[in-house]
C-alpha cells in the first residue's frame, strides 16, 4: 500500500494569509487528488493533479484561490490562498492504488482561520 | 450526476453486537464500483470494503459484510461482533467505472459509536 504524508498536520492561520499543504506520496503516481472536508462534512473533491500538466479544477474550486503544483510524481502541493474563515477545513491528498479503482488517502491537514 | 446517501447521522451499537449503517446511490453508469471508508478521529481514511457493481456475490471482509442490492441502488454495511475500534466515522463512495465521470463521490457520513 501507499505510504501518504501530509505537511503540516494541522495550521491556525489569520485570515487574510496563503497556507502551502504538501503531499508526499513514498512510490510514484501519475494522479494526485485534493480534496476538502468541512467540519462535519464529507469529502469534496477540490482538483486532480497530474504530473507535468495542470491540474483539472472541480466546480465551485478556482486555480487562483486554491493554486496546486506537481513538481514529478511523488510530490504535490496545495495553496489556500487569501484565506477567511470559511476555509477551516481538513485538506486530505489521495492517491489512486495500481489496477484498482481504490484510493489511498493521507492522514488530511487541519486547518483553522481565525 | 452521481449521488450517495447516508440518511443515518449518527449510529450506536453494544460492543459484541451487530450494526448496519445504509447507503443509497445513484448514478446513470451500469459499471461502478462502491466502497465504505472508514474515518476514525485520527483522520485517517482507511478502505473498508468495495463491492464491483457486476459482481452479484456481496463483499466481505472479515467481520464487515455489505448488502448490494444493485436494483434498488443500495449499499449497507454489516459490522459484525462490533469492536471499540470500529467508533468512527464511516463514509460511503461510488466511482463510475471509467470515463470523464469516474470521479470518487462521498456520503455524508454516519458516525458510529460503539458502547463497551
Amino acid at each position: 500500500s501507499a505510504v501518504i504524508s501530509q505537511k503540516p498536520s494541522r495550521d491556525i492561520c489569520q485570515r487574510g494569509t496563503s497556507l502551502t499543504i504538501q503531499c508526499q506520496v513514498d512510490s510514484q503516481v501519475t494522479m494526485m487528488f485534493w480534496y476538502r472536508q468541512q467540519p462535519g462534512q464529507s469529502l469534496t473533491l477540490i482538483a486532480t493533479a497530474n504530473q507535468g500538466s495542470e491540474a483539472t479544477y472541480e466546480s465551485g474550486f478556482v486555480i487562483d484561490k486554491f493554486p496546486i503544483s506537481r513538481p514529478n510524481l511523488t510530490f504535490s502541493t496545495l495553496t489556500v490562498s487569501n484565506m477567511s474563515p470559511e476555509d477551516s477545513s481538513i485538506y486530505l491528498c489521495s492517491v489512486p492504488r495500481d489496477g484498482t479503482y481504490e484510493q489511498y488517502f493521507g492522514p488530511g491537514t487541519r486547518l483553522t482561520v481565525t | 450526476a452521481q449521488t450517495v446517501t447516508q440518511s443515518q447521522p449518527e449510529m450506536s451499537v453494544q460492543e459484541a453486537e451487530t450494526v448496519t449503517l445504509s447507503c443509497t446511490y445513484d448514478t446513470s453508469e451500469s459499471d461502478y464500483y462502491l466502497f465504505w471508508y472508514k474515518q476514525p478521529p485520527s483522520r485517517q481514511m482507511i478502505l473498508v470494503i468495495r463491492q464491483e457493481a457486476y459482481k452479484q456475490q456481496n463483499a466481505t471482509e472479515n467481520r464487515f459484510s455489505v448488502n448490494f442490492q444493485k436494483a434498488a441502488k443500495s449499499f449497507s454495511l454489516k459490522i459484525s461482533d462490533s469492536q471499540l475500534g470500529d467508533a468512527a466515522m464511516y463514509f460511503c463512495a461510488c466511482r463510475n467505472y471509467g470515463g470523464a465521470t469516474n470521479k470518487l463521490i462521498f456520503g455524508t457520513g454516519t458516525l458510529l459509536a460503539v458502547q463497551p
